[in-house]
């Protein structure tokens, strides 16, 4: 079965300190990856996606992650964190179907 | 242009209600989503479609939960006789083709709170 795991549960980053958000998975078949962000009373944005290629991928907002297969992990970076970073941050796994399977997410603190 | 929208977007039903939420996903998007996420969990899959055929429903947790796209646009999802357990936040999502490497659009959620 799929799944994701996001192994802390929050995060405290200084600004300007760089960021790195931890993600594994567990899928059977070849998986296609996803970041997304979820600010307070708004839906989740996607941050950057990964299914072939390259597997250094860049995404919105300064984000990358990047594939490693022997791992099978999937963490997300940001070399100087903003204020506005402040959210929480999803890892999703999905297929040739679709349907996402999410982590328990990530809380993203800034300290000035 | 605009989103997807979701409504509303705070719902209070007392237990044994029945509610019905409501997703208006992107213009010309093929495929639809319904998740659940509870409080300090991730979204979790309930539905699909493409067009107005629902092509998975494993997630639904009970048959008290149904979802229809009848025209192959909005979409509802209903609950009957709500149980306090069904408290959470409904997300819908849309995307372009229904291929797996498709983004998916997600809205604002809709709140529920089952007294």
């Amino acid at each position: 079965a799929q799944s994701v795991t996001q192994p802390d549960i929050h995060i405290t980053v200084s600004e300007g300190a760089s960021l790195e958000l931890r993600c594994n998975y567990s899928y059977g078949a070849t998986p296609y990856l996803f970041w997304y962000v979820q600010s307070p009373g708004q839906g989740l944005q996607l941050l950057l996606k990964y299914f072939s290629g390259d597997t250094l991928v860049q995404g919105i907002k300064g984000f990358e992650a990047e594939f490693k297969r022997s791992q099978s992990s999937f963490n997300l970076r940001k070399p100087s964190v903003h204020w506005s970073d402040a959210a929480e941050y999803f890892c999703a796994v999905g297929g040739s179907f679709q349907k996402l399977v999410f982590g328990t997410g990530t809380r993203l603190l800034v300290s000035p | 242009g605009a989103g997807v929208s979701q409504s509303p977007r705070y719902k209070v039903a007392k237990r044994g209600q029945d509610v019905a939420l409501r997703c208006d996903p992107i213009s010309g998007h093929v495929s639809l989503f319904w998740y659940q996420q509870a409080l300090g969990q991730g979204p979790e899959f309930l539905t699909y479609f493409q067009n107005e055929a629902q092509l998975d429903k494993s997630g639904l947790p009970s048959d008290r939960f149904f979802a229809e796209r009848p025209e192959g646009s909005v979409s509802t999802l209903k609950i009957q006789r709500t149980q306090q357990e069904d408290s959470a936040v409904y997300l819908c999502a849309s995307s372009l083709n229904g291929g797996g490497t498709d983004t998916q659009y997600f809205g604002p959620g809709t709140r529920l709170t089952v007294l």
